[in-house]
């Protein structure tokens, strides 16, 4: 299963936007990208995901890189909450299993 | 809707000591079942997955195995735990894309 490179850590102010990379580059065509947070002590929660094109909702946005060897996390305004470890994997249905990294962990100050 | 139930919550056993974790979902037919094992400030390590009844595919070698004697049951267990094994454990579960987790199982080997 292809992996992924994310930062160990970044630091944003509140209600500042927040750009977490993460670089795929080994990305196959049928691998869709994925991003989880984690608060501590709890499991990671799904955050959104896409294939090629950029994606919304309610809790953040993804852009794609045309050629898909990478994507950014953005969350619009960075709340206290939004603190967390966040993981970006490539999931492929046929092969039944995905790779978690460290993830990236974001502070968020006030 | 689709839910899925992990216990105990916290564990402390001596070493030695047998192991035995259960995860159930509800809500969905034939997932993928997961366990993960995450160390204090790490990512998450795939231990096992399942895509069936009775069919677990282990990741690394290691004092723990797993089973899935129902559909929507996953167990993890050790006959002899190790101090080693401590960490946070958790279940995922899969169907088509993405993963869904459980809140996780903290075991503490002393």
């Amino acid at each position: 299963d292809a992996k992924t490179t994310q930062p160990n850590s970044m630091e944003s102010n509140e209600e500042e936007p927040v750009h977490l990379p993460c670089n795929h580059s080994t990305i196959s065509g049928t691998d869709y990208i994925h991003w989880y947070r984690q608060l501590p002590s709890q499991g990671p929660e799904y955050v959104i995901h896409g294939l090629t094109s950029n994606v919304n909702n309610r809790m953040a946005s993804l852009a794609i890189a045309e050629d898909r060897k990478s994507s950014t996390l953005i969350l619009h305004r960075a709340t206290l909450r939004d603190a967390a470890v966040y993981y970006c994997i490539l999931v492929n249905t046929n092969a039944g299993k995905s790779t978690f990294g460290d993830g990236t962990t974001l502070t968020v100050k006030p | 809707s689709q839910t899925i139930h992990q216990w105990p919550a916290t564990l402390v056993q001596p070493v030695g000591s047998p192991l035995s974790l259960e995860c159930t979902v509800e809500g969905t037919s034939n997932p993928n079942l997961y366990w993960y094992r995450q160390a204090a400030g790490r990512g998450l390590q795939l231990l096992f997955y399942s895509v069936g009844i009775g069919q677990i595919s282990s990741e690394v070698p290691q004092n723990l195995s797993a089973s899935r004697p129902q559909d929507r049951q996953f167990i993890l267990s050790s006959k002899k735990l190790l101090l080693s094994d401590s960490g946070f454990y958790l279940c995922a579960w899969s169907l088509n894309y993405g993963y869904t987790f459980g809140s996780g199982t903290r075991l503490t080997v002393v």
